[in-house]
């Protein structure tokens, strides 16, 4: 099976800051790659899919890039609505695995 | 306004069984893929069990396969996850979500609620 591994596991940033996480597959997924963000006792929420398209009211200080096996998502300006725990997931076959999260927070 | 509402988590003896159902609204759900997934107290997301809108294609975590099932009633417009042999592993809030597309293979775009299973003795 192929294994999603996000990095850092937690990052601590200030606002206005640009922010950067990794999403490495083990094997390659094409650009089958999705992020969400779940904040504090919330649901998670999709903000990209196919690796860079944005999901639809998602605001544009999120992007995402990457093919095959190394994706990252940046927020270009991170604001303190943003204080989340962002997942990977891949998609490009059965089992839709998960990265184990990053913990965002603000410095 | 899409919404999905889970129901039937709830306290049960390792090794007992428990049927979750999702009532799905404010979209064609015969045309989207469906999905169970869930999160262990304090802990990331697990994937768990994918439909199509169809029920052609069936997917499970390793994790889970043998154990659950996955179906739903396009007619009633519900989507269901039977759980027998439950362990205490499987004690977690679990997300009813919608595929962004009809394929079992898709981004999650739409996510119930959750409803909690809590597995112990």
């Amino acid at each position: 099976d192929i294994q999603m591994t996000q990095s850092p596991s937690s990052l601590s940033a200030s606002v206005g800051d640009r922010v950067t996480i990794t999403c490495r597959a083990s094997q390659g997924i094409s650009n089958y790659l999705a992020w969400y963000q779940q904040k504090p006792g919330k649901v998670p929420k999709l903000l990209i899919y196919a690796a860079s398209t944005l999901q639809s009211g998602v605001p544009s200080r999120f992007s995402g890039s990457g093919s095959g096996t190394d994706f990252t998502l940046t927020i270009s300006s991170l604001q303190p609505e943003d204080v989340a725990t962002y997942y990977c997931q891949k998609y490009n076959s059965a089992a839709l695995t998960f990265g184990g999260g990053t913990k965002v927070e603000i410095k | 306004e899409v919404q999905l509402v889970e129901s039937g988590g709830g306290l049960v003896k390792p090794g007992g069984s428990l049927r979750l159902s999702c009532a799905a609204s404010g979209f064609t759900f015969s045309s989207y893929s469906m999905n169970w997934v869930r999160q262990a107290p304090g802990k990331g997301l697990e994937w768990v069990s994918s439909i199509s809108s169809s029920s052609s294609y069936i997917y499970y975590a390793d994790s889970v396969k043998g154990r659950f099932t996955i179906s739903r009633d396009n007619a009633k417009n519900s989507l269901y996850l039977q759980m027998n042999s439950l362990r205490a592993e499987d004690t977690a809030v679990y997300y009813c979500a919608r595929g962004l597309l009809a394929m079992a293979r898709a981004p999650l775009d739409y996510w119930g609620q959750g409803t909690l299973v809590t597995v112990s003795s």
